[in-house]
């Protein structure tokens, strides 16, 4: 495709219900990134893959968090058991290969009530 | 320390001034740094990358890398009110698939 897409754009979640979101990255690209972004914070990183292999899962907050990705393409980040504290924006980015420039999509805005 | 410092601003310039925006980095590793702007609301989009000491130039966007004190910044000429967003740093360090993002400096651009 034209760019990173993500969906959904928007969910709005009881506490204690699971969540997927979706991130189908720039055609070509093989390596692929998740980040959060708190309102008005920076950006956190949570996992990378490097086509459908997960090298670094450093930065996942806790065991609710999974991601995976298949066909080295669509990925889904997982968040199992949601709490108020995991509203955020969930930022996908995809780059043609490590280490080269990452393209972000419009973000999944996730409000957890 | 953080890895990525930024001041969180706001930074109040006048239109058509010059705008600077500083990135301070801990890790000497450090290779690649990158630009993103972000609007309130919207993901970031990326200005500019620069990998060597020195200056890198893209129209009104100048980047300055010195990497001896360990600084990276933008700065933006002529600037303009559809300027006025965060800017944020980025640092991908060598060996690592890591880009470590600063929190942002807010720049407003007064008409």
């Amino acid at each position: 495709g034209a760019g990173v897409s993500q969906s959904p754009s928007n969910k709005v979640t009881e506490k204690g219900k699971d969540v997927e979101l979706r991130c189908d990255p720039i055609s070509g690209h093989t390596a692929l990134y998740w980040y959060r972004q708190s309102l008005g914070q920076g950006l956190e990183f949570l996992i990378y893959f490097q086509g459908n292999s997960a090298p670094d899962k450093s930065g996942l907050p806790s065991d609710r968090f999974s991601a995976e990705r298949t066909g080295g393409s669509v990925s889904t980040l997982t968040i199992q058991r949601t709490q108020q504290e995991d509203s955020a924006v969930y930022l996908c980015a995809s780059s043609r290969d490590l280490r080269d420039t990452i393209y972000f999509g419009e973000g999944s805005w996730l409000t957890v009530v | 320390q953080k890895e990525v410092e930024q001041n969180s601003g706001p930074l109040s310039v006048p239109e058509g001034a010059i705008a600077s925006l500083n990135c301070t980095y801990s890790d000497r590793g450090s290779q690649s740094f990158f630009w993103y702007r972000q609007y309130s609301g919207k993901s970031p989009e990326l200005i500019m990358f620069i990998y060597s000491n020195g200056d890198k130039e893209d129209g009104r966007f100048t980047a300055q890398l010195n990497k001896a004190s360990q600084y990276v910044s933008l700065l933006i000429r002529d600037s303009q009110p559809s300027d006025s967003a965060t800017y944020l740093c980025a640092v991908n360090i060598l060996g690592t698939y890591k880009y470590i993002f600063g929190t942002g400096t807010r720049l407003k651009v007064l008409a």
